[in-house]
């Protein structure tokens, strides 16, 4: 079974600073995918990143960037350059790499960025 | 583009009630998959549907069904309400739902109150 553990249930960021949210994973498939998603009070979740297991870089889309250690099976999330509509929720989810893609879950991480 | 639409918004009903909630999904994706979101539980996954079949399936009772419609629209309907259904109801759609790191796309849910 898939598993994915947020340990920081809120987080508070100086606008223009960065920012990095935790997240390790449990698996025992041999590939597997890595996501994060921003969920803002409208309730729409909204992709940010992905980075695959046998990726050897870094994912990076913009202010986000995956910090992947494999090794450590963590996938944290860095936020560059925080902005005031950074403020939401963030989760971190996994999926097997081959076949359906059915989204895992952390309990996410809300973060809040002050002027 | 036009996004995921979910409809309806808010709904409200009382126990032993059963209600109907639809999602159309990005044109030109043809799977559709939902996911349910409570404060205790989380993002869990309730079924996903490609070409009017139930594909894939979470670990939810019988009272909770879907199906898929030849436009790929689709609807949950979830019998015998019970409070515990309490929830926002998250629609995604794919292109197929099985290509490694495949974005699901999300609608903004349908936020359920049983009273």
């Amino acid at each position: 079974a898939q598993k994915i553990t947020q340990t920081q249930p809120g987080m508070f960021v100086q606008e223009k600073e960065a920012v990095t949210l935790d997240c390790t994973y449990d698996t025992s498939d041999p590939s597997y995918g890595l996501f994060w998603y921003k969920q803002p009070s409208s309730g729409e979740m909204i992709f940010l990143i992905y980075q695959g297991s046998y990726d050897q870089q870094n994912a990076t889309e913009g202010r986000y960037s995956l910090n992947f250690q494999k090794a450590r099976k963590s996938a944290n999330l860095v936020i560059s350059a925080s902005q005031l509509g950074d403020s939401a929720m963030y989760f971190c989810a996994m999926s097997r790499s081959t076949g359906f893609q059915k989204l895992v879950f952390g309990t996410g991480t809300r973060l809040l960025v002050s002027p | 583009k036009a996004g995921v639409t979910q409809t309806p918004r808010y709904l409200i009903k009382t126990r032993g009630q059963q209600v109907t909630l639809s999602c159309s999904p990005i044109s030109g994706h043809r799977s559709v998959s939902w996911y349910q979101q409570t404060p205790g539980q989380g993002l869990q996954f309730l079924f996903e549907y490609f070409s009017e079949t139930q594909r894939n399936k979470g670990n939810f009772p019988g009272r909770f069904s879907g199906r898929q419609f030849s436009n790929s629209r689709s609807e949950m309907n979830v019998s015998t309400l019970e409070l515990g259904d309490s929830a926002l109801y998250l629609c995604a759609s794919s292109l197929d739902g099985v290509r490694s790191g495949e974005k699901l796309f999300f609608g903004s849910g349908t936020q359920l109150s049983v009273l």
